[in-house]
């Protein structure tokens, strides 16, 4: 099955500096890939996909980019600042079956002001 | 819209009770829905997918007497912990996938229940 490996486990950029977190995933087949943002005790929030058919994609500060070839994406977060403190995910689903999200270990980002 | 509701949002329950939680499409008909375990620290871990008028599939090693099923309606799914333990003791969260209108793969996630077992 899918496996997705996230990198790094926890992040500390200054305020205003940018963050890079990278993901890789095993099965060729997936083609849809989402970025969550998770708060302590909260639901994870979508904050960016991405489907196979295109190499980058972005939405103000938040920008990810995906390799099929090298199969691995990467979340982008530009002119950081607290409130982007959270735990970050990644995730990969294909189009068949039942569209299951498997998930990265996550990272943990905290922002210095 | 795409609302997803969770409840109760936190439980505490003692050993060897069974405890239901509800998962509620409140805006979409999920053909789909997920639910998934979160230990502190860790990732969300897929134990079931289930679709609306049939069984269950679960990931392996989800033992599914323990953790019952039901997705009678498009817009209600519950997941039952049976005889809960300590360590059954965690952050429970579903997950939602409309039909043929939703955007292709997206889930939509409850807030969360937070099962606490003594």
């Amino acid at each position: 099955g899918e496996n997705v490996e996230q990198h790094p486990s926890t992040l500390s950029v200054q305020e205003g500096d940018s963050a890079v977190i990278k993901c890789t995933y095993s099965d060729s087949a997936s083609n849809y890939f989402p970025w969550y943002k998770q708060e302590l005790g909260k639901r994870p929030q979508l904050i960016i996909d991405i489907r196979s058919n295109v190499g980058e994609k972005k939405d103000q500060r938040i920008a990810v980019t995906l390799n099929k070839t090298a199969k691995h994406f990467s979340l982008h977060i530009t002119e950081t600042q607290p409130e982007d403190s959270a735990v970050y995910f990644c995730a990969a689903s294909m189009s068949r079956g039942a569209q299951k999200l498997v998930f990265g270990q996550g990272t943990r980002l905290t922002i210095n002001p | 819209g795409a609302v997803v509701s969770q409840h109760p949002s936190w439980v505490i329950c003692k050993s060897g009770t069974s405890v239901k939680i509800e998962c509620r499409s409140l805006d979409f008909q999920a053909t789909t829905m997920f639910w998934y375990r979160q230990f502190p620290k860790q990732s969300l871990m897929l134990m079931a997918t289930s679709n609306e008028g049939s069984k269950a599939t679960y990931e392996q090693g989800v033992e599914k007497d323990k953790f019952l099923i039901n997705h009678a309606s498009l817009t209600l799914s519950t997941l039952t912990v049976t005889s809960a333990h300590p360590e059954d003791s965690s952050f429970y969260i579903c997950s939602a996938r409309g039909g043929s209108s939703s955007s292709y793969n997206e889930q939509f996630f409850g807030p969360g229940t937070r099962l606490t077992v003594l």
